[in-house]
């Protein structure tokens, strides 16, 4: 089943503890993407990557880390993660960035208090 | 800055009857529109696409309308189902190749 595989589904933490939101696809797609989704700002691109070892700013991608060393794995790295990086993450493949079709994870809640 | 938006927050629909969902863009120049669905606790779904060389585009139930001269497209659900109960985004892909999403419009069905 093609499908875009995040963890953890949900963590609460504290401000400063390094953490690591992990995220694999099975479809081989050159296109992965990280977003964040919060109440009345809607999805906010925080990095992505157009292909293996190639990453790009977003929108937002203050306070956020990314690695993109094979094709199937993007993982979101928060170094020294604060309250306002509470919010619900989604990770995002294609097979290319100018098609519109991107396939989501089932998202991650992250609480940093 | 280019945006696309949606115009209602909120809509309630009787089971069986039709939906339609509003969306407005504001640069002329935006070529490639999409709409996602997106189930409470789950991530979004891609429904379908629309490029700017149509006006309607038809899928399952779906249908897509674009209107190039108001700068405006909406999502019909023929039917609805309480399946269909979700939130819907609009989305387009910018000149830079850059997917932005609205703000999305609640979809609730009456049963």
């Amino acid at each position: 089943e093609a499908q875009v595989t995040q963890n953890p589904r949900y963590l609460i933490t504290v401000t400063g503890k390094k953490l690591t939101v992990t995220c694999s696809q099975n479809m081989n797609h050159e296109y992965m993407s990280w977003y964040r989704q919060d109440p009345g700002l809607g999805l906010r691109q925080i990095y992505y990557s157009m292909n293996v070892e190639v990453t790009d700013k977003g929108d937002v991608p203050e306070g956020y880390k990314v690695s993109r060393k094979e094709k199937r794995n993007f993982p979101l790295i928060l170094e020294s993660p604060s309250p306002n990086q509470t919010s619900l993450y989604f990770c995002a493949s294609s097979m290319g960035e100018n098609t519109g079709e991107l396939f989501f994870g089932e998202g991650s809640r992250l609480t940093v208090l | 800055g280019e945006s696309v938006g949606l115009h209602l927050p909120t809509l309630s629909v009787q089971e069986g009857d039709n939906s339609i969902i509003n969306c407005a863009y504001s640069n002329s120049a935006s070529d490639y529109f999409i709409w996602y669905k997106q189930e409470s606790g789950k991530g979004p779904q891609f429904i379908i696409d629309i490029r700017s060389n149509m006006d309607k585009r038809q899928g399952q139930r779906v249908t897509v309308l674009l209107n190039k001269t108001v700068k405006h497209l909406s999502l019909q659900i023929a039917a609805t189902q309480p399946g269909d109960s979700a939130v819907y985004f609009c989305a387009e892909i910018n000149q830079g190749g850059k997917l932005i999403f609205g703000q999305g419009t609640e979809l609730s069905v009456k049963p």
